[in-house]
C-alpha cells in the first residue's frame, strides 16, 4: 500500500522558514519525480515544485522560485520542502505526491493527507 | 502554458447525471487532462485521464463505473451517472507542460459538486 506522510508544518511569522517533510512508502521512491502541491482554504490545487528521481533536476513554480528549495533523500524515502522568506500568500496545506506512470502516462495516482502551513504574525 | 478552465459549481439529484468540464486554452487542444476528486478534508483522489480521443490509461483504483470520461476539442468532460452521496466533492482537472527546468503542473480551478 503507497503511503504518503507530510509533516512538519505550523505557524510561522511571515518572513520566517519551515521544512516541510514527505516520507514515502510502498512504492519505488527513488525511481519517481516527486512534487508538492497546495491548497489555500476554500481554493483548489496549485502546483508548487518538483524533483527528478535522482534529485539532479527541479523546477518550481514562479510564485515561490527563489524562496523555495526542493530536495529529497533517496536513502530514507523522503521529500523535502525548504520554505524561506514566507508569506501570507503561501499559507495552504502542503501535500507531497509521487509522479507515476502507470504505463499511459503520468499522473498524480497517490496523494498524502497534507501538512497545514499558516503565515500570521 | 495553459490554462484550465472549470465552473465553480455545479449540482445533480441524488441517481441524476451530471457532466463537468475542463476546458483548454487555445492551442493546447493536444493535451491529456487528469481528473481528481477531492472529498471534504481529504487529499485528491485520482479519477482517470482523458485526451482527446477519450479515457487514456485507465480508472483510479476503486473508481465505479459510473465514472466516464469525453474528449472533445478544447473540452475535456468528466460524467458521473446515477450519482450517489458519496460523489459530492470537490473536482480537479490538471496537466503537465513543458520539460527540465521549466516543467510544471496547471490545475483548474476546481468544480464543487452538490448532491442535492
Amino acid at each position: 500500500e503507497v503511503q504518503l506522510v507530510e509533516s512538519g508544518g505550523g505557524l510561522v511569522q511571515p518572513g520566517g522558514s519551515l521544512r516541510l517533510s514527505c516520507a514515502a512508502s510502498g512504492f519505488t521512491f527513488s525511481s519517481n519525480w516527486m512534487h508538492w502541491v497546495r491548497q489555500a482554504p476554500g481554493k483548489g490545487l496549485v502546483w508548487v515544485s518538483r524533483i527528478n528521481s535522482d534529485g539532479s533536476s527541479t523546477s518550481y513554480a514562479d510564485s515561490v522560485k527563489g524562496r523555495f528549495t526542493i530536495s529529497r533523500d533517496n536513502a530514507k524515502n523522503t521529500l523535502y520542502l525548504q520554505m524561506n522568506s514566507l508569506r501570507a500568500e503561501d499559507a495552504a496545506v502542503y501535500f507531497c505526491a509521487p509522479y507515476y506512470y502507470d504505463g499511459s502516462g503520468y499522473s498524480f495516482k497517490y496523494w498524502g493527507q497534507g501538512t497545514l502551513v499558516t503565515v500570521s504574525s | 502554458q495553459p490554462v484550465l478552465t472549470q465552473a465553480p459549481s455545479a449540482s445533480a439529484s441524488l441517481g441524476a447525471s451530471v457532466t463537468l468540464t475542463c476546458t483548454l486554452s487555445s492551442a493546447y487542444s493536444n493535451y491529456v487532462v487528469d481528473w481528481y476528486q477531492q472529498r471534504p478534508g481529504k487529499g485528491p483522489r485520482f479519477v482517470m485521464r482523458v485526451g482527446a480521443g477519450g479515457i487514456v490509461g485507465s480508472k483510479g483504483d476503486g473508481i465505479p463505473d459510473r465514472f466516464s470520461v469525453l474528449g472533445s476539442g478544447l473540452n475535456r468532460n468528466l460524467t458521473i451517472k446515477n450519482i450517489q452521496e458519496e460523489d459530492e466533492s470537490d473536482y480537479h482537472c490538471g496537466a503537465d507542460h513543458g520539460s527540465g527546468s521549466s516543467f510544471l503542473v496547471v490545475f483548474g480551478g476546481g468544480t464543487k459538486l452538490t448532491v442535492l
